[in-house]
């Protein structure tokens, strides 16, 4: 679970669509997350997906995991402005009171352009 | 506001001197991790806490760093004798041992700069 990686950029068009990938490389891992990182603010967990499912939606954002390919995907739809932030894609170990540590990747820097 | 405080927000430090970070994580949560983030990095783990017991250290985590949570309350990460390697953003985060997913809530970080 130490190995997690992620595009650096993304630009987009408010209005359009944005993915936003991640590729891991441990096949134990339980839970994927995606977080949000503005400037000078904490990181915020955006959602997560358990290893057994396929795909979470969850109001403009949906998760796409592939977990024979070991991919994870981030789309937010009708990306707007304030979505322009570092988006990180974490992994995590164990389950239930076992899990601990999250792994994280580099990040993905999300603009948004009017 | 997440709940999770972290004190200082910014520590400016020369070379060699020792410094000490502080940590509240919101109040019902019984872990607590410490992360670093450098430039253009994602957050590394550095340790975490299960009440007052250390559960895990990273190998990040060289012998002059020490941290603590004597209540299983608040905790300190203390670095001794610091290098200018040491720059970095040092965060908090917290989470319920029994919550389902491991949703950790993270700090605002302090940043420390080693000059």
């Amino acid at each position: 679970g130490e190995d997690v990686e992620q595009s650096l950029f993304l630009s987009v068009r408010e209005g359009d669509s944005s993915v936003i990938n991640c590729t891991y490389t441990d096949s134990s891992s339980t839970y994927l997350y995606w977080y949000k990182q503005e400037p000078g603010a904490g990181l915020q967990l955006l959602t997560y997906i358990f290893s057994n499912m396929d795909m979470k939606q969850d109001q403009r954002l949906t998760v796409l995991l592939n977990k024979k390919d070991k991919h994870l995907s981030l789309r937010i739809a009708d990306t707007q402005t304030g979505d322009s932030a570092i988006y990180f894609c974490a992994e995590s170990e164990g389950r239930g009171s076992t899990l601990g540590r999250l792994y994280f990747g580099r990040g993905t820097q999300l603009t948004v352009w009017p | 506001d997440t709940g999770v405080s972290q004190d200082p927000r910014h520590k400016i430090t020369k070379r060699g001197q020792n410094v000490t970070f502080r940590c509240d994580p919101i109040s019902e949560h019984n872990r607590l991790y410490w992360y670093r983030q450098t430039l253009g990095q994602g957050p590394e783990f550095l340790t975490y806490f299960q009440n007052e017991a250390q559960l895990e250290k990273s190998r990040l985590l060289s012998d002059r760093f020490s941290a603590e949570r004597p209540k299983g309350s608040f905790s300190t990460l203390e670095i001794q004798r610091t290098e200018q390697g040491d720059s970095a953003m040092y965060l908090c985060a917290s989470s319920l041992r029994e919550g389902p997913v491991n949703e950790q809530f993270f700090g605002p970080g302090t940043r420390l700069t080693v000059l």
